[in-house]
């Protein structure tokens, strides 16, 4: 696609309920990230893929989250049994490779959850 | 544990003047590279300026400049010519050579530039 693209844009969920979050990254991207922006916070470094293995996971705040990468594109951010500390927004990028000072990272608009 | 510090959380400035925003950041590592991002009201994080570690020569980008300090662990940016579409939030970010794939982020700083 021409652009990093994030579904669902909105996720209003109870609290406990699994959520899924999609990425798909721009076409032809090997490098993909997920950040979390908590309100007036910055972003959160969660987990990167080189293809569809993930070498640094140190982000995931806990086991109740977790991603995979499949096919070398569409990427799932599942957060299970959802707290309302949970409630961000969710940042998808991809770059051409990994690394971000040789490859521009592009960014997707997020996806905002709200945890009720 | 690496870390960056923005330490003002909003500003605002007059169309076609000049502002900078300050960014702190600490690490062990010597090797590295910066980042400012600027995110508008869509959200979709842009790449602003970049600098390498190990150049003294600060970075420059149409308006758009940095005053990269390493002793001191300082990387500013400054805006000239500010234009009402800079409003947005501005991210100092760095990543290590050690591991690109992960972009370590400040809290941001809120830039309303008024006409």
């Amino acid at each position: 696609g021409a652009g990093v693209s994030q579904s669902p844009s909105n996720k209003v969920t109870e609290k406990g309920k699994d959520v899924e979050l999609r990425c798909d990254p721009i076409s032809g991207h090997t490098a993909l990230y997920w950040y979390r922006q908590s309100l007036g916070q910055g972003l959160e470094f969660l987990i990167y893929f080189q293809g569809n293995s993930a070498p640094d996971k140190s982000g995931l705040p806990s086991d109740r989250f977790s991603a995979e990468r499949t096919g070398g594109s569409v990427s799932t951010l599942t957060i299970q049994r959802t707290q309302q500390e949970d409630s961000a927004v969710y940042l998808c990028a991809s770059s051409l490779v990994q690394g971000a000072f040789g490859n521009t990272i592009y960014f997707g608009e997020g996806s905002w959850l709200t945890v009720v | 544990a690496q870390t960056v510090t923005q330490s003002q959380p909003e500003m605002s400035v007059q169309e076609a003047e000049t502002v900078t925003l300050s960014c702190t950041y600490d690490t062990s590592e010597s090797n590295y590279y910066l980042f400012w991002y600027k995110q508008p009201p869509s959200r979709q994080m842009i790449l602003v300026i970049r600098q390498e570690a190990y150049k003294q020569q600060n970075a420059t980008e149409n308006r758009f400049s940095v005053n990269f300090q390493k002793a001191a662990k300082s990387f500013s940016l400054k805006i000239s010519d500010s234009q009402l579409g800079d409003t947005a939030m501005y991210f100092c970010a760095f990543i290590l050579t050690s591991n690109t794939g992960k972009l370590i982020f400040g809290q941001g700083t809120t830039l309303q530039v008024k006409p």
